[in-house]
This record gives C-alpha cells, sequence and structure tokens, in this order.
C-alpha cells in the first residue's frame, strides 16, 4: 500500500515569508496527487491537484510541484499570513485510476506568527 | 462552489447503540461518495467507496457489517455505526464526486465527531 510522509508535524513561519511544505511518497507513482486544507474540527477543503505528467500548478499565492522522479511534492505558499495557519493535508489516489478514493498523509501544522 | 453537508455535526451515544450519519451533496449529483474515519492527530482514513444503487466497497480491515453504509440516491449517503463501542470514536468525514473521472474534486463535508460512552 502506499506510504506517505509529510516533512514535519508543525512548521513556524514569520507573516510574509514562504511556507513550503513537503510530501514524500514510497511506493507506487500516483495519476495525481492533491493538496488539502483542514482546520481542527473540520472536513478538508481541495485546493490544489496536479497530475503526473505536470511539473508544477499554481493558484494565487499557492504553488504546487511534483516530481515523480523523486516521488515528492512541494506545496508553497507565498507571501503567507496568519489566516494560512491550518493543517495541510497532502493526498494521492489509491491506484486504479484512482477510483477507489484516496489515501492521506498524516499532514503538516503550519503556524504563520504575526 | 458545491457543498456537502453532514447530520449530525457531532453525537453521543451509548455503547451498543447504533448510530446513523447522513451525507448530503447539496447543489450537485454524486455518483460517488466516499466515508473516511480520522482519529485525533492521525491522517483519514478511507473506509469505504460508496455508488449510488450498489453496493458499498469497503477497504480491507473495515467490518462491512458494523458500518453500513447507503447510498439510495445521487445526493444522499448514509453511514450506521451499528453496536457502537468507545474504539469507534472518531470523527467521521465524507466526501462527494460529481463526475466519473477520478481527477474530478472531491468535496469534502464538515465532518461528525463521535463519542461512544
Amino acid at each position: 500500500s502506499q506510504k506517505i510522509e509529510q516533512n514535519s508535524e508543525a512548521l513556524n513561519i514569520q507573516e510574509g515569508k514562504t511556507a513550503t511544505l513537503t510530501c514524500n511518497y514510497t511506493n507506487y507513482s500516483p495519476a495525481y496527487l492533491q493538496w488539502y486544507r483542514q482546520d481542527p474540527g473540520r472536513g478538508p477543503v481541495f485546493l490544489l491537484l496536479i497530475r503526473e505528467n505536470e511539473k508544477e500548478k499554481r493558484k494565487e499565492r499557492l504553488k504546487v510541484t511534483f516530481d515523480t522522479t523523486l516521488k515528492q511534492s512541494l506545496f508553497h505558499i507565498t507571501a503567507s499570513q496568519p489566516a494560512d495557519s491550518a493543517t495541510y493535508l497532502c493526498a494521492l489516489d489509491k491506484g486504479g485510476g484512482g477510483a477507489d478514493g484516496l489515501t492521506f498523509g498524516k499532514g503538516t501544522h503550519l503556524i504563520i506568527q504575526p | 462552489g458545491a457543498v456537502v453537508s453532514q447530520h449530525p455535526s457531532w453525537v453521543i451515544c451509548k455503547s451498543g447503540t447504533s448510530v446513523k450519519i447522513e451525507c448530503r451533496s447539496l447543489d450537485f449529483q454524486a455518483t460517488t461518495m466516499f466515508w473516511y474515519r480520522q482519529f485525533p492527530k492521525q491522517s483519514l482514513m478511507l473506509m469505504a467507496t460508496s455508488n449510488e444503487g450498489s453496493k458499498a466497497t469497503y477497504e480491507q480491515g473495515v467490518e462491512k457489517d458494523k458500518f453500513l453504509i447507503n447510498h439510495a440516491s445521487l445526493t444522499l449517503s448514509t453511514l450506521t455505526v451499528t453496536s457502537a463501542h468507545p474504539e469507534d470514536s472518531s470523527f467521521y468525514i465524507c466526501s462527494a464526486r460529481p463526475g466519473l473521472a477520478a481527477t474530478d474534486t472531491q468535496y469534502f463535508g464538515p465532518g461528525t465527531r463521535l463519542t461512544v460512552l
């Protein structure tokens, strides 16, 4: 089965700096990889999806890269704000075209300090 | 945007009783719905995949007779935790996918906090 590791349980970043979160997977290469935001006691909110044949995806202050050779995705938040503080989850399709749902990492708790 | 609701948002029940959790897609039809479970400081774990009009597909280690899933319509799926025990206490989250493509976005509900005494 797929194993996902996210770089750290918690990450403290100064407001205005770029936050970089890491997601590494160990087994099969997924058809796509997704990033979600989760606030305490809430369900995940979809942020970005990147496909295996894409190197980079951007959305406003967010940027995701996908390196299938390294089996790694990086998630960047530029010009970070305290409101960006949350847990960010990396998720991969479970295989078989993703029809079986998602496998999630434990998440990285990001704290943006004013 | 697409909205998924869950009801109830939290529930406390006695050991041995059954609890039903509803998941609704409010403004789209969901061909497929998923049920996840999340323990504190852990990742979301997929429990089952639910397709409208057919039996749910359960992940390995998830008891289908304990976690009954019914996907009766394109906007409603229910999860019933039967004979609940304290170890079933968890955060249950559903998601709904509007299309058939695996890359179609899954929209998650707000979750249901189950506490079994």
